[in-house]
């Protein structure tokens, strides 16, 4: 079956410094890939969707200079936060759609916990 | 915009028992996707079920059953014969259709389900 591939699968990283997570979609091509954030006993929240060769869209509240996301080809998906925060440590998740019609399912990383120091 | 709601954040069953956890949402769409997904202590996101809107009949998949009611936007799931296996958090989400790009899942706040030996 289709997987996504999520890494790192956890990063501690300083105050101040980037981060940057990479998602993959190993078997099929993923025009589209959405990025969740996760917050301790807390559901999903989307951040934005990342549309190959375009820029993302960011979901009301989220900062596209602070979480930069790059969807330059059909099978990868990179966010990255920069200038790190104590306050964005968190459990991101990225899917993907697999390529098979509007019926494909979505298909999940198994996520990265970041923890800023 | 639409919403999704879990009014019950725990609940536990005896194992070989059935329960039923709820799910409501609003939405002003008339064709999308309901799903049901499972969130292990591992933070893997598992897809347990999924209803397409314009279908009547309810899905099932072995244990796991839905009980779609458009009309009331309801969309709660069965879990019979439970196992220790399906401890878990489990998080109802909404998918409207749009072509075959899809759409970012909008999710419920999660119910913590506890399968009791």
């Amino acid at each position: 079956g289709a997987v996504v591939s999520q890494h790192p699968s956890w990063v501690i990283c300083k105050s101040g410094t980037s981060v940057k997570i990479e998602c993959r979609s190993l078997d099929f091509q993923a025009t589209t890939m959405f990025w969740y954030r996760q917050f301790p006993k807390q559901s999903l929240m989307l951040m934005a969707t990342s549309n190959e060769g375009s820029k993302a869209t960011y979901e009301q509240g989220v900062e596209k200079d602070k979480f930069l996301i790059n969807h330059a080809s059909l099978t990868l998906s990179t966010l990255t936060v920069t200038s790190a925060h104590p306050e964005d440590s968190s459990f991101y998740i990225c899917s993907a759609k697999g390529s098979q019609g509007k019926n494909s399912p979505l298909h999940f990383g198994n996520g990265t916990r970041l923890t800023v120091t | 915009a639409q919403t999704v709601t879990q009014s019950q954040p725990e609940m536990s069953v005896q194992e070989a028992e059935t329960v039923t956890l709820s799910c409501t949402y609003d939405t002003s769409e008339s064709n999308y996707y309901l799903f049901w997904y499972k969130q292990p202590p591992s933070r893997q996101m598992i897809l347990v079920i999924r209803q397409e809107a314009y279908k009547q009949q309810n899905a099932t998949e072995n244990r796991f059953s839905v009980n779609f009611q458009k009309a009331a936007k309801s969309f709660s799931l069965k879990i019979s014969d439970s196992q220790l296996g399906d401890t878990a958090m489990y998080f109802c989400a909404f998918m409207k259709h749009v072509g075959n790009a899809g759409n970012m899942l909008t999710f419920g706040g999660g119910t913590r389900l506890m399968v009791k030996p």
